[in-house]
C-alpha cells in the first residue's frame, strides 16, 4: 500500500512569490494535516482538513492557506513568500474522525525562499 | 494547553549501549502518545505508540510505556546500532486532533 506522497520534493522561490505544495494521503484516509519544520523552531501545526473542510488552523498568518479535494488530496498555498518561510513542509494523513487517529507522514517538501 | 518536553540532545552513544530518551507531557484529557523518528533528509516515521495508561508500545527493539502517574513516555532500547542515528520526536494527540510535538532529540551512535 502506498504511503503519503508529497510533491515537489524541493521548491525554490523568491520573496513575494507564491508556492503551492501538494499531498496525497494514504488510500482510505480522509484527514490531511500540514506541519512546518523550520530550522530551530521544531514541528509546528499549520492546517487540518477532514472530509473537505478545514477543521483547525495553527498560529500562522492568513497567507498560509489550503484546501482538500474530493479525492482527499490536499494543497498548501503560501502567498507573498518571506525568507522565514524556508522550511520542510510535512503532510500527514489519518483515518480521520471515523477511525484510528494515528497520523502517517510523507517525505516532505523542502521550500527555499531566496 | 497540551505540551511535550523532551530531553535535549544530542545524545551520543557507542554501538550496543543502552538508550533512554526522556519524554514528559501535559494534557487536559487522556492523550495518545507517540514516538516518531526522522532520519537525515527524510520525513517522519511512526516508531511506536500507546493509547492508554500502562500500554507499552514497541517496534524495532524500541519500547516506551505510557505512565499516567508520572505523565511520561520514555523511549528505551537495549542495544543501539549506528543505523539508529536520527532525531526522535515524542508527540501526543487528544482524540481526533493535531499532534503536539516535543522539540526532538538527536541521537548519534558511533561504531
Amino acid at each position: 500500500e502506498a504511503g503519503v506522497t508529497q510533491s515537489p520534493t524541493h521548491l525554490i522561490k523568491t520573496r513575494g512569490q507564491q508556492a503551492t505544495l501538494r499531498c496525497s494521503p494514504i488510500s482510505g484516509h480522509t484527514s490531511v494535516y500540514w506541519y512546518q519544520q523550520a530550522l530551530g523552531l521544531g514541528l509546528q501545526f499549520l492546517l487540518w482538513y477532514d472530509e473537505g473542510e478545514e477543521r483547525n488552523r495553527g498560529n500562522f498568518p492568513p497567507r498560509f492557506s489550503g484546501r482538500q479535494f474530493p479525492n482527499y488530496s490536499s494543497e498548501l498555498n503560501v502567498n507573498a513568500l518571506e525568507l522565514e518561510d524556508s522550511a520542510l513542509y510535512l503532510c500527514a494523513s489519518s483515518l480521520g474522525t471515523s477511525g484510528e487517529e494515528t497520523q502517517y507522514f510523507g517525505p516532505g517538501t523542502r521550500l527555499l525562499v531566496l | 494547553g497540551d505540551s511535550v518536553t523532551q530531553m535535549e540532545g544530542p545524545v551520543t552513544l557507542s554501538e550496543e549501549a543502552f538508550l533512554t530518551i526522556n519524554c514528559t507531557y501535559t494534557a487536559t484529557g487522556y492523550p495518545s502518545l507517540f514516538w516518531y523518528v526522522q532520519y537525515p533528509g527524510e520525513g517522519l516515521q511512526l516508531l511506536l505508540k500507546a493509547t492508554k495508561a500502562d500500554d507499552k508500545g514497541s517496534n524495532k527493539g524500541f519500547e516506551a510505556t505510557y505512565r499516567k502517574e508520572t505523565t511520561s513516555f520514555h523511549l528505551e532500547k537495549g542495544s543501539v546500532q549506528v543505523s539508529d542515528s536520527a532525531v526522535y520526536f515524542c508527540a501526543l494527540t487528544e482524540g481526533y486532533s493535531t499532534l503536539t510535538f516535543g522539540k526532538g532529540t538527536m541521537l548519534l551512535v558511533s561504531p
